[in-house]
């Protein structure tokens, strides 16, 4: 079956660090990009940033630059994006999904996320 | 960051019903727009991808319009699993963005 299991929900302090896991399975993990979505208690959805199993290439929000970390264990399957430091606003849902890339006959692409995780509560709260 | 803006934010419609939801580009991009589908407790679900284009496995009753800065997604004849929550997104530049959600409850 083709999917993309998350780790568990966490409950951590302020200050703490956290690393959550996105495990690709049923497909060539490395050929696509995967993609971290968050989602706050009550709102819609953010787009975080995407990274290439291929080679570690990385895109962030620039809102959420240098707040998180993307990284990829080829060799597992499992990308993982990591906190070193938590605040309370970091509390909510976060979704990893696969890239999807379409490419018509003209040489034209369009991308979207067409597989996604179920997700890892996140909870921050002293 | 491009912004994008859906309109309703909410609306309630009946079974059977048409129902269009509208999404607004700050800045022309082609036709680089997705829609999805969010379930309350669930991940969202890819239904529109290229602005026009069907993803498989998504009913014949949705369809995407648009190009440019101004795009649609339509539901015709509204069943009652399609009560939830809809988000545009854009594709065009790097950082993607996502557009603030249109949610669909029953009337």
């Amino acid at each position: 079956e083709v999917q993309l299991v998350q780790s568990g929900a966490e409950v951590k302090k302020p200050g703490e660090s956290l690393t959550i896991s996105c495990k690709g399975s049923g497909y060539s993990f490395p050929s696509y990009w995967i993609g971290w979505v968050r989602q706050m208690p009550g709102k819609g959805l953010e787009w975080m940033g995407t990274i290439n199993p291929r080679d570690s290439d990385t895109r962030y929000s620039l809102s959420l630059q240098g707040q998180v970390t993307m990284s990829v264990d080829r060799s597992i399957s499992t990308a993982y994006l990591q906190w070193t430091s938590l605040k309370a606003s970091d509390t909510g849902m976060y979704f990893c999904a696969r890239r999807q890339e379409v490419v018509s006959t003209t040489g034209a692409f369009w991308r979207s996320f067409d597989l996604w995780g179920p997700g890892t509560l996140v909870t921050v709260s002293s | 960051d491009m912004q994008m803006t859906q309109s309703p934010s909410s609306l309630s419609a009946s079974v059977g019903d048409r129902v269009t939801i509208t999404c607004r580009a700050s800045q022309t991009i082609s036709n680089s727009l997705n829609w999805y589908q969010q379930k309350p407790g669930k991940a969202p679900q890819l239904l529109i991808y290229a602005a026009t284009k069907l993803q498989s496995g998504v009913p014949s009753r949705f369809s995407g319009s648009g190009s440019g800065t101004d795009f649609s997604l339509t539901i015709t004849s509204l069943q009652p699993e399609d009560f939830a929550t809809y988000y545009c997104q854009q594709t065009y530049t790097t950082r993607w963005t996502f557009g603030q959600g249109t949610k669909v409850d029953i009337k």
